[in-house]
């Protein structure tokens, strides 16, 4: 099975400044001769379901904020909010669909400070 | 609307079986591959089974082989998980979520709004 592991556990950051989630899996989830790597990002807010955010790794779901990127490749994958929201404070998930057993990070609960 | 609207779940003894549905609307069901994730309270995801959308490939994490059965029925766009000899440790928020393509290999871009299923004596 695939391992991802989520840094840091938990982060506060101050309305307006940036914050940085990092996803690392315990095998390379890139597909060379597609050059896709099959990872995502979730967003899940208190009672409420999973949200896609970012898929293959940085294409942006329609409708989701500019503000929310997505980078790296092979087994090391970041999620940054540029500019945080009071609307952004969440869990975050990171997912790796490369191969079953699909799995998910831990996740990253993200606050206000 | 297009949307993932669940039903079922709720208390069971350890043993017991539960059926869960999650039924699709605002678009062509059968042209996409569905899942099973559960979340424990307080936990994160735990993905639990996938099925094609065409119901001929089903795949199931090794915590509920066995046990958990995943189907679909495209004529009334409905996702099915049959849940027998329930565990304590299957206590947890089960959600159906839709895979971006029929192939599989995709993020879960629609999520069901979730059902607890609490297992206990």
């Amino acid at each position: 099975d695939i391992v991802m592991t989520q840094s840091p556990d938990s982060l506060a950051v101050s309305l307006g400044e940036r914050a940085t989630i990092n996803c690392k899996s315990s095998q390379s989830v890139l597909y060379s001769s597609k050059n896709n790597n099959y990872l995502a990002w979730y967003q899940q807010k208190p009672g409420q379901p999973p949200k896609l955010l970012i898929y293959w790794a940085s294409t942006r779901e329609p409708g989701v904020p500019d503000r929310f990127s997505g980078s790296g490749s092979g087994t090391d994958f970041t999620l940054t909010i540029s500019s945080l929201q009071a609307e952004d404070v969440a869990v975050y998930y990171c997912h790796q669909y490369y191969s079953i057993p699909w799995t998910f990070g831990q996740g990253t609960q993200v606050e206000i400070k | 609307e297009v949307q993932l609207l669940q039903s079922g779940g709720g208390l069971e003894h350890p043993g017991g079986s539960l059926r869960l549905s999650c039924a699709a609307s605002g678009f062509t069901f059968s042209n996409y591959a569905m899942n099973w994730v559960r979340q424990a309270p307080g936990k994160g995801l735990e993905w639990v089974s996938f099925i094609t959308g065409g119901g001929g490939v089903t795949h199931y994490a090794d915590s509920v082989k066995g046990r958990f059965t995943i189907s679909r029925d495209n004529s009334n766009s409905i996702l099915y998980l049959q849940m027998k000899t329930l565990r304590a440790e299957d206590t947890a928020v089960y959600f159906c979520a839709k895979c971006e393509s029929n192939n599989g290999n995709d993020a879960l871009d629609m999520w069901g709004q979730g059902t607890m299923v609490t297992v206990s004596s």
